[in-house]
C-alpha cells in the first residue's frame, strides 16, 4: 500500500517570504514517482514537477524548488519569494509499482498576503 | 498537444435523479484515464481508473460507474444520486503502456445533489 501525508492543512505568509510545503511518502516498491500539483481557486489540478526514486537530485525551476531525499521519504516543495498568485492547495502525490493511479496527499492550502 | 475536456462544469441534481459526466482527450492514443471526486475538505479519492477500451477498474464501492466507449472518452455515470454524491469530479489522464508518468486533469465538474 502506498500513502501520501501532507501534515501542514493551511499556511500563511506574507508575500516575498520563502515557504516550504512538507510531503512525506510512504512505499514498499523501490521503483516509484512522486508529483506535485497545484490548485488555484478555479479548481483545476496543474501539474508542477514529476521525480523518479532513482534521482535524488534537486530540481530548481524559477522560484520553485524541491528537496527529496529517500532517507526520510521526503519530496518537500519550496517557493522562494512568494507572490499572492501562489495561494493555492498543493498536493503532493505517488504513483508505484504496477499501480498506474496516483495516490494523493490530503493538500496544503497555502495563502500569500499582500 | 493534448487536450482534456470535461461538462459540465457545475451542476445540480435532485437525490434519485441520474448522472453522467463526460471527458474526453485529445492529442494522445490510448491513454490511463481516471476519475477523482474531491469532497469538502481537498482529499481526492480515486473512483474509477481504465487502461483501454471497456477495462474499468473502480477503487471505492458506491453507486457510480464509469464506462469506455471509445478510447479517448471515459464517462461517469449514476442511476440514482445520493446527497453524499456532492462533490468536485475531476477528470484526468496519463500516458499509457504501463508507465507511471503524470496524470492532467480537466477543469472539474462542480455536483451539488439537492
Amino acid at each position: 500500500a502506498q500513502k501520501v501525508t501532507q501534515a501542514q492543512t493551511e499556511i500563511s505568509v506574507v508575500e516575498k517570504e520563502d515557504v516550504t510545503l512538507d510531503c512525506v511518502y510512504e512505499t514498499r516498491d523501490t521503483t516509484y514517482y512522486l508529483f506535485w500539483y497545484k490548485q488555484p481557486p478555479s479548481g483545476e489540478l496543474v501539474f508542477l514537477i514529476r521525480r523518479n526514486s532513482f534521482d535524488e537530485q534537486n530540481e530548481i525551476s524559477g522560484r520553485y524548488s524541491w528537496n527529496f531525499q529517500k532517507s526520510t521519504s521526503s519530496f518537500n516543495f519550496t517557493i522562494t519569494a512568494s507572490q499572492v498568485v501562489d495561494s493555492a492547495v498543493y498536493f503532493c502525490a505517488l504513483s508505484s509499482g504496477s499501480a498506474r493511479q496516483l495516490t494523493f496527499g490530503s493538500g496544503t492550502q497555502l495563502t500569500v498576503l499582500p | 498537444s493534448q487536450t482534456i475536456h470535461q461538462w459540465p462544469a457545475t451542476l445540480v441534481q435532485p437525490v434519485g435523479s441520474p448522472l453522467s459526466l463526460e471527458c474526453t482527450v485529445e492529442g494522445t492514443s490510448n491513454p490511463n484515464l481516471y476519475w477523482y471526486r474531491q469532497a469538502a475538505g481537498r482529499g481526492l479519492q480515486l473512483l474509477f481508473y481504465s487502461v483501454g477500451i471497456g477495462q474499468i477498474s473502480s477503487e471505492v464501492p458506491q453507486n457510480l460507474s464509469a464506462s469506455r466507449p471509445q478510447d479517448r472518452q471515459f464517462i461517469l455515470s449514476s442511476k440514482k444520486l445520493l446527497l453524499s454524491d456532492s462533490g468536485f469530479y475531476l477528470c484526468a489522464w496519463s500516458l499509457g503502456q504501463g508507465q507511471n508518468t503524470e496524470a492532467f486533469f480537466g477543469q472539474g465538474t462542480r455536483l451539488t445533489v439537492v
